[in-house]
């Protein structure tokens, strides 16, 4: 059973980046046909997909949010990265990784339990 | 405004049946399957239905998907209180080669 646990700094300030790493157990991040994906909630609201990436690297990210973020993976490590610059207070979120089941789906079968990453100075 | 269009609550009594719509007038989706996920406070979003009406192992039979054209509904039969939840569509977007959510509907069982 493969597990998804996020992590990174529990606090952000505006202009600066958010880095989150998620790290994968229980399976090899570049096995199968499997994609891994980083969704955030913000408080109150609704899932936004933020992107996704492949274990050969090639990455797809939300328009609203492609010119700020940048999704890397580390097969060495098992381990997938989001990074989202010049963040503000409109960036406060829970952050999840997941992964996507195939490409051209949208079919999640594993979630990190996701991480609160506050913005505020 | 998601281009999936979900009612934002629905409710009903232990042991009826709910159904939750999602909606889109977007060529790029209406074509692909939709899948559904449950969002519990304070946990992760888990997978309900996937590819219009198929079940992950572990999900019971209450639950259940259908699929026509433009249109998607997830169906809740035998509520019961652990159910009350949000729940949210989602599938894939040609034109952005990502994914789309619905706005989510939040179900209140009476």
């Amino acid at each position: 059973q493969v597990q998804l646990q996020e992590s990174g700094p529990g606090l952000v300030k505006p202009s600066q980046t958010l880095s989150l790493t998620c790290t994968v157990s229980g399976g090899s991040i570049s096995s199968g046909g499997y994609y891994w994906t980083w969704v955030r909630q913000h408080p109150g609201k609704g899932l936004e997909w933020i992107g996704c990436i492949y274990h050969s690297g090639t990455a797809y990210y939300t328009p609203s949010l492609k010119s700020r973020t940048t999704i890397s993976i580390d097969t060495t490590k098992n381990q997938v990265s989001l990074k989202l610059n010049s963040v503000t207070a409109a960036d406060t979120a829970v952050y999840y990784c997941a992964r996507g089941y195939s490409y051209g789906t949208a079919i999640y079968d594993s979630w990190g339990q996701g991480t609160l990453v506050p913005v505020s100075s | 405004q998601s281009v999936l269009t979900q009612p934002p609550s629905v409710s009903g009594a232990p042991g009826q049946r709910v159904t939750i719509s999602c909606s889109t007038s977007s060529s790029n989706i209406g074509i692909k399957a939709v899948n559904w996920y449950q969002k519990l406070p304070g946990a992760a979003p888990k997978l309900l239905i996937y590819s219009n009406y198929q079940r992950p192992s572990g999900v019971p039979d209450r639950f259940s998907g259908s699929k026509s054209g433009t249109s998607a509904s997830l169906a809740i039969s035998g509520l019961q209180s652990d159910d009350e939840a949000d729940y949210y569509c989602a599938a894939w977007d040609d034109s952005l080669s990502g994914v789309v959510f619905g706005g989510g509907t939040k179900l209140t069982v009476l």
